[in-house]
């Protein structure tokens, strides 16, 4: 049963840490998004890779947030320095050349 | 700007009753229109997808409706369960990208 996981699920954390999240997508999928939902915002995109090139990053805030793919079978998005209004849910989302996607379980960030 | 509008509040419906979602969009032009349930703690999960050209789809007790003259869709549960509350999103891809925009989700509850 493929699926997409994430670690950690949660992550408790104080303001100026720096924090990295992880997501392995499903074997084969050649695209990887990165979501982070909060009640106000609902769901923003934050990145898009296909076959592991960054093709947008627009609603990333670049001066704390990047994403990477080290290789196909992972992607990392790191928070440096965190901030309290960073604390939300942050989803990796894996596709396999259709246009569903297949998220993960979530990591639930919560920065004090 | 670009809008894609879900009613906020939460439709409360009577197990067996058919659950009518509505998902309505300005200044897209959408060639796919997607339907993913999320369940409080997990990721979102893809139900449906929808093509621009396609007026309806069918998969068992779902059915989603796409009116671009109206720029609305409509997503159908018939004879619902407790099962079915959860919060439905509505993702519209727009022609030329490969990056779905979520609206926020209606959150459907369903009484025994």
């Amino acid at each position: 049963d493929a699926r997409v996981t994430q670690t950690p699920r949660d992550k408790v954390t104080e303001m100026g840490q720096e924090v990295t999240m992880r997501c392995q997508p499903i074997l084969g999928h050649n695209t990887v998004f990165w979501y982070r939902q909060t009640m106000m915002q609902g769901l923003e995109l934050l990145a898009y890779f296909r076959n592991r090139a960054p093709l947008d990053d627009s609603g990333m805030p670049k001066d704390r947030f990047s994403a990477e793919m080290p290789d196909a079978t992972l992607a990392t998005l790191k928070i440096q320095p965190s901030e309290p209004r960073d604390s939300a849910v942050y989803f990796c989302a894996s596709g396999g050349g259709y246009n569903e996607q297949f998220f993960g379980p979530g990591t639930r960030l919560t920065v004090l | 700007s670009q809008k894609i509008e879900q009613n906020s509040e939460a439709l409360n419906i009577q197990e067996g009753k058919t659950a009518t979602l509505t998902c309505n969009y300005t200044n897209y032009s959408p060639a796919y229109l997607q339907w993913y349930r999320q369940d409080p703690g997990r990721g979102p999960v893809f139900l449906l997808l929808i093509r621009e050209n396609e007026k309806e789809k069918r998969k068992e007790r779902l059915k989603v409706t796409f009116d671009t003259t109206l720029k609305q869709s409509l997503f159908h549960i018939t004879a619902s369960q407790p099962a079915d509350s959860a919060t439905y999103l509505c993702a519209l891809d727009e022609r030329g990208s490969y990056i779905p925009t979520f609206g926020r989700g209606t959150s459907l509850i369903v009484h025994p």
